[in-house]
């Protein structure tokens, strides 16, 4: 079974800091992909990110940037230069690819407030 | 293009009532999910398809809830009988699938959030 764990229930942070979002994945599959998502206040599920299980490099995109760790099973997230627009809950999720159903398996996310 | 669109936004049942919950996915997305997201909690899923076929249901809570998408695009996801435990975000979304071992991102309706008193 696949288990998706996000420690940090809540964290809070002043504008510019940055910020790490951790996320441990379980799963007996070789191969498997890692999502985050955000989701603001308006509740709809923006996707920003997948990697597959054969791909270990780490990826930038402008402030945003992932470290995936196969040895500690780790896809953690870092916002730099943290702005009150990245407040929002922010979601690791796990698919695995062995079938053809790739539902995805979320963590219960991090709520991220990001103060003035 | 558009995206994911779901109806109602908002739904409020008394208990025992049914519900119709609807879902337009993107144009042309072979693949579609039905997830539930209590409060303060991330989705979970509860069925798939794959065009008209549903394929994984088994994270359907009870056979009280029944989902089909016939013409392999708008999905409807039903509840009969609704219990105060159903109170949740139903969230649809909806991906390309494309051969094997390949595992698109899935892009997620506003949802709807459902009241049950």
């Amino acid at each position: 079974a696949q288990k998706v764990t996000q420690a940090q229930t809540e964290i809070s942070v002043v504008e510019k800091e940055d910020v790490t979002l951790d996320c441990v994945y379980e799963t007996r599959d070789t191969t498997y992909y890692l999502f985050w998502y955000k989701q603001p206040p308006s509740g709809e599920l923006v996707f920003l990110i997948r990697r597959n299980s054969f791909d270990e490099q780490n990826e930038i995109s402008g402030r945003y940037s992932w470290n995936f760790q196969k040895s500690t099973s780790s896809f953690n997230f870092t916002i730099t230069a943290s702005q009150v627009v990245d407040s929002a809950v922010y979601f690791c999720a796990l698919s695995e690819g062995g079938g053809s159903n790739y539902k995805l398996t979320f963590g219960k996310g991090t709520l991220l407030t990001v103060n003035p | 293009g558009a995206g994911v669109s779901q109806s109602p936004r908002y739904k409020v049942a008394k208990r025992g009532q049914d519900v119709a919950l609807r879902c337009d996915p993107i144009s042309g997305h072979v693949s579609l999910f039905w997830y539930q997201q209590a409060l303060g909690q991330g989705p979970e899923f509860l069925t798939y398809f794959q065009n008209e076929a549903q394929l994984d249901k088994s994270g359907l809570p009870s056979d009280r809830f029944f989902a089909e998408r016939p013409e392999g695009s708008v999905s409807t996801l039903k509840i009969q009988r609704t219990q105060q435990e159903d109170s949740a975000v139903y969230l649809c979304a909806s991906s390309w699938m494309k051969g094997q071992g390949l595992a698109y991102e899935q892009y997620f309706g506003p949802g709807t959030r459902l009241t049950v008193t």
